[in-house]
C-alpha cells in the first residue's frame, strides 16, 4: 500500500497506544484521513474522520492527528474489546483519485 | 436508520463470475457514493471502485479494471458489484459502503474452489 501501518502493536489494559500511517503529498499530505476498526468478518466501523473528527458514538479514548504526510491513532484507557485490526485511508492524486488503505495494524491487548 | 444489507454467501469455480448487491435503506439512495471494499483471505482492506447510484458513473481501482462491473437499480435503492474470471485469490469477504464515513454493509462471504 501507498499508506504505510506497523503491522502489529500491543498494549496491556489501561495504556495507551499509538498507531502511525505513513503516506505522502499525493494522498495524506492532500486529502483527510479516515481511521477504521475491523474485527472480521463483522463490517469495519469508522473511528475517525476528516483527520480527527469523531463520530456519534465513538468513545473519546480514539483520537487522531495529521502533520504534512503522517497521521496517527491514539486509544488510551486501553481495554480488551479494543482489539482489532486498524486502517487508516485517505485518497491518492497518483491513483486517479482513488481511496487507499493503509496495511492496516493488528492491535493484540495483552 | 442508515443500513446496508448485502446478499448471501457465494461459491464458485475459478472463471466464474459473482454478482453481490447491497441494498439501502433508511436515506435517500441516490445521495450518496456506493464503494466496494474487499478483504481476501488473510490481507488487509483494499478498495474496489466507487459508483455514483445517481448517474451510474463508475470508477475501479486499477487492479480490477476490466474485471468488475458495478450498477444500480435506483427504483429498488440496490447497488450491484459484478466480478468477473475469478480466482481462487479472490475469495474474501466482500463488502459496501455508502461513501466513506456512511454505514458498511455486513460483508459477503465469496469464496472460489474448484
Amino acid at each position: 500500500s501507498v499508506l504505510t501501518q506497523p503491522p502489529s502493536t500491543s498494549g496491556t489494559p489501561g495504556q495507551t497506544v499509538t498507531i502511525s500511517c505513513s503516506g505522502g503529498n499525493s494522498n495524506i499530505g492532500t486529502y483527510p484521513v479516515n481511521w477504521y476498526q475491523h474485527v472480521p468478518p463483522a463490517a469495519p466501523k469508522l473511528l475517525i474522520f476528516t483527520d480527527n473528527q469523531r463520530p456519534s458514538g465513538v468513545p473519546d479514548r480514539f483520537s487522531a492527528s495529521k502533520s504534512g504526510t503522517s497521521a496517527s491513532l491514539a486509544i488510551s484507557g486501553l481495554q480488551s474489546d479494543d482489539e482489532a485490526d486498524y486502517y487508516c485511508a485517505t485518497w491518492d492524486d497518483n491513483l486517479n483519485g482513488d481511496w487507499v488503505f493503509g496495511g492496516g495494524t493488528r492491535l493484540t491487548v495483552l | 436508520q442508515v443500513q446496508m444489507s448485502q446478499s448471501g454467501a457465494e461459491v464458485k469455480k475459478p472463471g466464474a463470475t459473482v454478482r453481490v448487491s447491497c441494498s439501502a435503506s433508511g436515506y435517500t439512495f441516490i445521495n450518496n457514493d456506493i464503494n466496494w471494499v474487499r478483504q481476501a483471505t488473510g490481507q488487509g482492506l483494499e478498495w474496489m471502485g466507487w459508483m455514483n447510484p445517481k448517474s451510474g458513473n463508475t470508477g475501479y481501482a486499477q487492479r480490477f479494471q476490466g474485471r468488475v462491473t458495478m450498477t444500480r437499480d435506483t427504483s429498488i435503492g440496490t447497488a450491484y458489484m459484478e466480478l468477473s474470471n475469478l480466482t481462487p485469490d479472490d475469495t474474501g469477504i466482500y463488502y459496501c459502503a455508502s461513501g466513506t464515513i456512511g454505514p458498511w454493509g455486513q460483508g459477503t462471504q465469496v469464496t472460489v474452489t474448484s
